[in-house]
């Protein structure tokens, strides 16, 4: 089984959509959970941090489920310019962090 | 300069070439890694250096060979490569002890002939 599994997509969606993207990982003692954003040939940006409680930043909220071992995101109100690919990032968080990444989802919206 | 910086962006080497790569921060962060990324994989972690000292080394080829001479900087060492080694090599850092965010640099894409 793979350590951080997601659906490569691509999601195409309309503007103005609303998306959600899952993210599963197999190791029960992670516990720090990531999402970046990758445009196509650049870096990976942090896009935040997925607190137990769950976190809002404008049109983006994640989740994180412990007990199913999955995290999500979900952007409202999706803009062209959100066109990306979404990697979810997992940390065992052992003083310096070890992160282990999925393959990313893909995100095209359409204008 | 802010951030994490890298040199070369691009960089094209034979098999049997010598080059480095460097990464730069300028967060002040004390802990500084090393990751590939191919295309349909994804991000692997190669090196991990925490407070100046390696502490991770995920069954890397001795081709690539890490060097760290202060929280600031970190290097990649490449030697006698081969064409499966190309790839995007991309620097990141984060706090020891705060929380696990890294931030990564712009990477080096990396073609071996």
């Amino acid at each position: 089984r793979k350590e951080v599994e997601q659906d490569p997509g691509p999601f195409n969606v309309p503007e103005g959509a609303t998306v959600a993207f899952n993210c599963t990982y197999s190791n029960s003692a992670s516990q720090s959970f990531f999402w970046y954003r990758q445009d196509c040939r650049k870096e990976p940006k942090l896009l935040m941090s997925v607190y137990s409680s769950g976190n809002e930043d404008g049109r983006f909220t994640a989740q994180l489920n412990k007990a199913s071992q999955y995290v999500s995101l979900l952007i409202r109100d999706s803009q062209p310019s959100d066109s990306a690919t979404y990697l979810c990032a997992v940390s065992l968080n052992s003083g310096y962090s070890t992160l282990t990444f999925g393959k990313g989802t893909m995100l095209l919206v359409s204008p | 300069e802010t951030g994490v910086t890298q040199t070369p962006r691009h960089l094209v080497m034979g098999m049997t070439n010598k080059k480095s790569l460097k990464c730069e921060q300028h967060l002040g962060h004390n802990a500084m890694y090393w990751y590939k990324q191919s295309a349909k994989k994804p991000l692997e972690l190669m090196f991990v250096y925490s407070l100046e000292e390696r502490v991770e080394n995920n069954s890397v080829p001795s081709r690539f060979s890490p060097e760290c001479p202060n929280s600031s900087h970190l290097f990649l060492h490449l030697h006698t490569l081969q064409p499966e080694d190309s790839a995007l090599y991309l620097c990141a850092s984060s706090q020891v002890g705060l929380t696990s965010e890294q931030f990564f640099g712009p990477g080096t894409r990396l073609t071996v002939l």
